[in-house]
């Protein structure tokens, strides 16, 4: 089946810790993107990859890193530097601008 | 920020048609609406967009106004697994970087009832 994988479903770090999220895909679209979602708020932009080897800052990157090696992953890594980093992450993907994004089923980060 | 304004909740009955407004009063001539829905702790769900014509699917119908200022998502018989938060965004068709990305607010939470 084509989609988009985020794993893992749940992670829990310590403080200070780096952890990176990762989201592979199989629907070959060129762009993709990570989200953060706190509770009952809408979806942040962190950061978003249009082509393999460029990606872009969204609204909230401070904290955040993200390479392209490939097209079809893009991994998050969730930096020591992120002052709140217990949030919901979604990955999502785009292939066009007339056609909508399709997204993961996310991530849960809890930081202890 | 988000360009669209939702009301914040609402509440509709079980095989009832669910109306969900959005206004968009500074839409341009060049932005698409969409429609997304976010049921509890999944990602979200495309489910419909359209540039000025109404549009149908299988999912829903959009209607949007003839000045693009607002527009309604349109569930024609809601079922309780309808029941989430849904996301009216509108986004620049046609253009690379930022310009083109989704930028979602808060939606609406809407609740189907038995």
């Amino acid at each position: 089946d084509g989609g988009i994988t985020q794993s893992p479903k749940y992670l829990f770090r310590k403080e200070g810790q780096n952890v990176t999220l990762s989201c592979e895909q199989n629907l070959n679209h060129d762009a993709m993107y990570w989200y953060r979602q706190d509770p009952g708020q809408g979806l942040r932009l962190i950061y978003y990859s249009q082509i393999v080897n460029d990606f872009q800052k969204g609204d909230i990157a401070e904290g955040y890193s993200v390479s392209r090696e490939k097209k079809e992953s893009f991994p998050l890594t969730v930096t020591s530097a992120q002052k709140n980093p217990t949030a919901f992450y979604l990955c999502a993907t785009g292939q066009g601008f007339n056609y909508g994004y399709t997204f993961g089923s996310g991530t849960r980060l809890t930081v202890v | 920020d988000a360009k669209t304004t939702q009301p914040p909740s609402m509440d509709c009955a079980e095989g009832r048609a669910a109306n969900l407004p959005c206004n968009h009063s500074t839409i341009s001539g060049n932005e698409y609406v969409y429609w997304y829905r976010q049921i509890h702790s999944q990602g979200p769900q495309y489910i419909i967009h359209g540039l000025k014509n109404n549009e149908t699917n299988e999912m829903a119908s959009l209607i949007i106004t003839e000045d693009r200022k607002s527009s309604t998502l349109i569930l024609p018989h809601a079922t309780l697994r309808d029941t989430a938060v849904y996301y009216c965004i509108v986004r620049v068709a046609g253009v690379s970087g930022s310009q083109g990305n989704l930028i979602f607010g808060k939606g609406t939470k809407l609740s189907v009832k038995p």
